[in-house]
C-alpha cells in the first residue's frame, strides 16, 4: 500500500497564508480523491476539503485544496490565518481497493 | 443531523476481544448512500482507518488489521459494532465511528471513546 507524508509542523502569523502539503509514495495522487480534515485538541476530526478540492458548506473560502501530478502531492491552503486554525490536519485517500490511507499529521500554529 | 455516539468498555485485558457499538441517530444505517466505518488514533498519534460497512452486510477491513476485526450492522438498533480480538497495548487507542460517503470522504465523526488495553 502506499503512505502519505506531510510535514511535522508549520506555522504562521495570523493574517498569512499557510501552504501544507501532502505526498503520495507510489500511485499517482490524481487517480484517487484526496480529503482534508481538522482536527482541535481534544476533538474529533471534521472535513474541510472533500474530493481534491471541494469545500462542505460551513467550511470558510479561506480553504482551498489542489492536487499536483507533477510531485505527486496534495496541498491545503489557509488563507487569511486566524487564532480557531491551530490544529492538526491530516489529509486522507484511498487505494483501488478501497483501504483508506491517512497522512502523517501536521501542526498547524498560528503564531 | 446525523449525530453517532461511541459506547462500550474503557478498559480490555490483553489477549481478549474489544468490542463498541456505534449508536446512529438523524439518520438510518439502512440508508443505502452510506457506508459505516471505524477510524481509531493511538494516544499522540495519527488515525488508522479499522475498516466499513455496507448496510447490505459487504465489509472491507485495513489489511493489517484484518485477521482481527468484525464489523457487524443491527439495523433494528440502529447500530454498528467493531470486535477486535487478540488485543495488546498497541490496541490502545481512541476508537472513532464514522459515516462514510462513496466518493470516500467521512463525516461526521462520533466523539469518540478512548479504549485502553492493559491487564
Amino acid at each position: 500500500n502506499f503512505m502519505l507524508t506531510q510535514p511535522h509542523s508549520v506555522s504562521e502569523s495570523p493574517g498569512k497564508t499557510v501552504t501544507i502539503s501532502c505526498t503520495r509514495s507510489s500511485g499517482s495522487i490524481a487517480s484517487n480523491y484526496v480529503q482534508w480534515y481538522r482536527q482541535r485538541p481534544g476533538s474529533s476530526p471534521t472535513i474541510v476539503i472533500y474530493e481534491d478540492n471541494q469545500r462542505p458548506s460551513g467550511v470558510p473560502g479561506r480553504f482551498s485544496g489542489s492536487i499536483d501530478s507533477s510531485s505527486n502531492s496534495a496541498s491545503l491552503t489557509i488563507s487569511g490565518l486566524k487564532t480557531e486554525d491551530e490544529a492538526d490536519y491530516y489529509c486522507q485517500s484511498y487505494d483501488s481497493s478501497d483501504h483508506f490511507v491517512f497522512g502523517t499529521g501536521t501542526k498547524v500554529t498560528v503564531l | 443531523q446525523v449525530q453517532l455516539q461511541e459506547s462500550g468498555p474503557g478498559l480490555v485485558k490483553p489477549s481478549e476481544t474489544l468490542s463498541l457499538t456505534c449508536t446512529v441517530s438523524g439518520g438510518s444505517v439502512s440508508s443505502g448512500s452510506y457506508y459505516w466505518s471505524w477510524i481509531r488514533q493511538p494516544p499522540g498519534k495519527g488515525l488508522q482507518w479499522i475498516g466499513y460497512m455496507y448496510y447490505s452486510g459487504s465489509t472491507n477491513y485495513n489489511p493489517s488489521l484484518k485477521s482481527r476485526v468484525t464489523i457487524s450492522i443491527d439495523t433494528s438498533k440502529n447500530q454498528f459494532s467493531l470486535k477486535l480480538s487478540s488485543v495488546t497495548a498497541a490496541d490502545t487507542a481512541m476508537y472513532y465511528c464514522v459515516r462514510g460517503y462513496f466518493t470516500k470522504w467521512f463525516d461526521p465523526w462520533g466523539q469518540g471513546t478512548l479504549v485502553t488495553v492493559s491487564s
